[in-house]
């Protein structure tokens, strides 16, 4: 599986949108790009994935560039709830294990 | 439709002695996992399970840790003796045929 780049934080003020960035620059052309999040103590929670086109649902979008080596998850209007560590992780199509990197530990400020 | 249900919420035990955690996955969801995840980082894959077959548990201490899935559906991780090391917060997911996995709040155990 391709490895992933995240910062290692980021603040962002409540009621923007938040860019959450990722580097897979190491991504083949079956490898999919999954987002999950974990609330302080709680268990990760699934967000969102994409291959090459855009995604969005009710939590977030995810740009995928169109070389795919990056990408990025937007929480659209970010609230206080969103604060979390967000984990970018690429897995191949099928594959059933996750591997978690150190993610990015989001902080929305009021 | 209920989430993953694991007890107990949260451990303390000595080191050496024994500890065992439960996890009840979502109904229905053939695929098991359990983590682990020390303060400060991402979870790290312990076991996996297919129905109640090990699919992979190559980073298991298999010395202090073993796990069982009867009958395919809940699923209990022991480690006997426990060391200062193991303190962490022990996760389960379940996952269908589709991707995503769902987690369970979690098991936080401190070894003294």
């Amino acid at each position: 599986d391709a490895k992933t780049t995240q910062p290692t934080s980021m603040d962002c003020a409540e009621g923007r949108a938040a860019n959450l960035p990722c580097n897979h620059s190491t991504i083949s052309g079956n490898e999919y790009v999954y987002w999950y999040r974990q609330i302080h103590s709680q268990g990760p929670q699934y967000i969102i994935h994409g291959l090459k086109n855009n995604e969005t649902n009710e939590m977030a979008s995810l740009i995928i560039t169109e070389d795919r080596k990056s990408s990025t998850l937007i929480l659209p209007h970010a609230t206080l709830r969103d604060t979390a560590v967000y984990y970018c992780i690429v897995i191949i199509q099928g594959a059933q294990k996750l591997v978690f990197g150190q993610g990015t530990r989001l902080t929305i400020n009021p | 439709e209920a989430g993953v249900a694991q007890s107990p919420r949260y451990k303390i035990i000595e080191k050496r002695q024994s500890v065992a955690f439960w996890c009840n996955p979502i109904s229905g969801h053939a695929t098991l996992y359990w983590y682990q995840q020390i303060l400060g980082q991402g979870p790290k894959l312990l076991i996996q399970f297919q129905n109640n077959g090990v699919v992979d548990d190559s980073q298991l201490p298999k010395d202090r840790f073993s796990a069982e899935r009867l009958k395919g559906v809940d699923s209990t991780l022991k480690i006997q003796p426990a060391k200062l090391e193991d303190s962490a917060v022990y996760l389960c997911a379940s996952r269908t045929i589709l991707y995503e996995q769902y987690f369970g709040p979690g098991t936080r155990l401190t070894v003294t």
